[in-house]
């Protein structure tokens, strides 16, 4: 069966730097898009990159004004976001997604990873 | 970017009611409209993709419509399992954006 499985996320000081991981099995990882959407506490859902089966087509939010870069290893079936100059503002859970054949909807989402910022 | 309003914020409902929670794109998104369910703790779920097509093993309560750039997500008879947050989506084109979502409550 379809999996994803964050990591990587914790408590990161003002500025600092953090890389989240989603390793995922049960279907072909190659063949899909994967998203990055994380939600603040209490709040909604913010979509933030997108990268291509391939990695050749790669697109963020512009709120993320250039902090964030998504990769992937089609090899290891994983996903990354990797994320710098870290505000409070980021503090939220970090959910990878799979995108769905043929159109950007998300049908496949893991359990999330809680990045806190803080002093 | 596309903004995406949802109506009401806050659904109180019991079991056996008929359910509609309405979202709308400020802009022409087709019918690429997406609607999830989410409960707490949890990662959201796709109940409805393409505006009406439900997703592999979501129960056929849950049905989707649109109207222009209206979209209404139904729940026809509401079951204890359905108390959750329910979430647009547009999928017509970067970013991709979603509502400030729905909760349905007792």
């Amino acid at each position: 069966q379809v999996q994803l499985v964050e990591s990587g996320g914790g408590l990161v000081k003002p500025g600092g730097s953090l890389r989240l991981s989603c390793a995922t099995s049960g279907f072909t990882f190659s063949d899909h898009y994967m998203s990055w959407i994380r939600q603040a506490p209490g709040k909604g859902l913010e979509w933030l990159a997108y990268i291509s089966g391939g990695s050749t087509y790669i697109k963020y939010s512009d709120s993320l004004k250039g902090r964030f870069t998504i990769s992937r290893d089609n090899a290891k079936y994983s996903v990354y976001l990797q994320m710098n100059s870290l505000t409070a503002e980021d503090t939220s859970v970090y959910y990878c997604a799979r995108g769905r054949f043929g159109a950007n909807y998300f049908d496949f989402w893991g359990q999330g990873a809680l990045v806190t910022v803080s002093s | 970017d596309i903004q995406m309003t949802q109506s009401p914020s806050f659904v109180s409902a019991s079991i056996g009611d008929r359910v509609t929670i309405s979202c709308r794109a400020s802009q022409d998104i087709s019918n690429w409209l997406a609607w999830y369910q989410q409960k707490p703790g949890k990662a959201p779920k796709l109940l409805i993709y393409g505006a009406s097509n439900l997703q592999s093993e979501v129960p056929s309560r849950f049905s989707g419509s649109e109207s222009g750039r209206d979209f209404t997500l139904t729940i026809s008879s509401l079951q204890p399992d359905d108390f959750a947050t329910y979430y647009c989506q547009q999928a017509y084109t970067f970013p991709f954006t979603f509502g400030p979502g729905t909760t349905v409550d007792i």
